[in-house]
């Protein structure tokens, strides 16, 4: 079965700064998905960004990228220059190709303070 | 582009009513859809799936049953509701299998 681990249940930067987000997971399979969700106050979770196993380059869309180290079975999401909007909670998921679920992680609180 | 809506926002309702949430989907065809439900402060629990009109898959054995009528619409009934379905029910849909989950903006629902 997969699993995702999120290790770091709060954490808090000051605004501008740089901050990562770890996670983990396990899997047998080797054509895979990982993702990264933002779910802010409003509660709608919103997708941050996604890297496809096969792809050694690391996804970036705009002030965050992911670091995926598929050895490892680690894939971090940095958050660069962090903003006020940032502040939220922090999902991240895997889904194997051909598999219609998500597994989720159980979320990391990123607060944000200014 | 697509778009994803769900109602009503927020619900409250005492045990033993009837419950019916809906969700829509637009702009897309033949889309995956999801019912999740989230506790306040915890991860998200798949209750339901589907991969096509009257095709429900159940995650978890409970007091709720989901359908689907239409290609883009996805509905979460129960009978009877139970003071533990209160929570926040997410609604989601996706091109295709493993591939990433689009969220609607939920429901709250609180049972008295």
């Amino acid at each position: 079965a997969q699993t995702v681990t999120q290790s770091q249940p709060e954490m808090s930067v000051q605004e501008a700064e740089t901050v990562t987000l770890s996670c983990t997971y396990d899997t047998s399979e080797s054509n895979y998905y990982l993702f990264w969700y933002k779910q802010p106050p409003s509660r709608q979770m919103i997708l941050v960004i996604r890297q496809e196993a096969y792809k050694q380059q690391n996804a970036t869309e705009n002030r965050f990228s992911v670091n995926f180290q598929k050895a490892a079975k680690s894939f971090s999401l940095k958050i660069s220059d962090s903003q006020l909007g940032d502040t939220a909670m922090y999902f991240c998921a895997f889904t194997h190709f051909g598999n219609e679920k998500l597994t989720f992680g159980t979320g990391t609180r990123l607060t944000i303070i200014p | 582009s697509q778009t994803i809506h769900q109602w009503p926002a927020t619900l409250v309702q005492p045990v033993g009513s009837p419950l019916s949430l809906e969700c829509t989907v637009e702009g897309t065809s033949n889309p995956n859809l999801y019912w999740y439900r989230q506790a306040a402060g915890r991860g998200l629990q798949l209750l339901f799936y589907s991969v096509g009109i009257g095709q429900i898959s159940s995650e978890v054995p409970q007091n709720l049953s989901a359908s689907r009528p239409q290609d883009l619409q996805f509905i979460l009934s129960s009978k009877k509701l139970l003071l533990s379905d209160s929570g926040f029910y997410l609604c989601a849909w996706s091109l295709a299998r493993g591939h990433e989950q689009y969220f609607g903006p939920g429901t709250r629902l609180t049972v008295t």
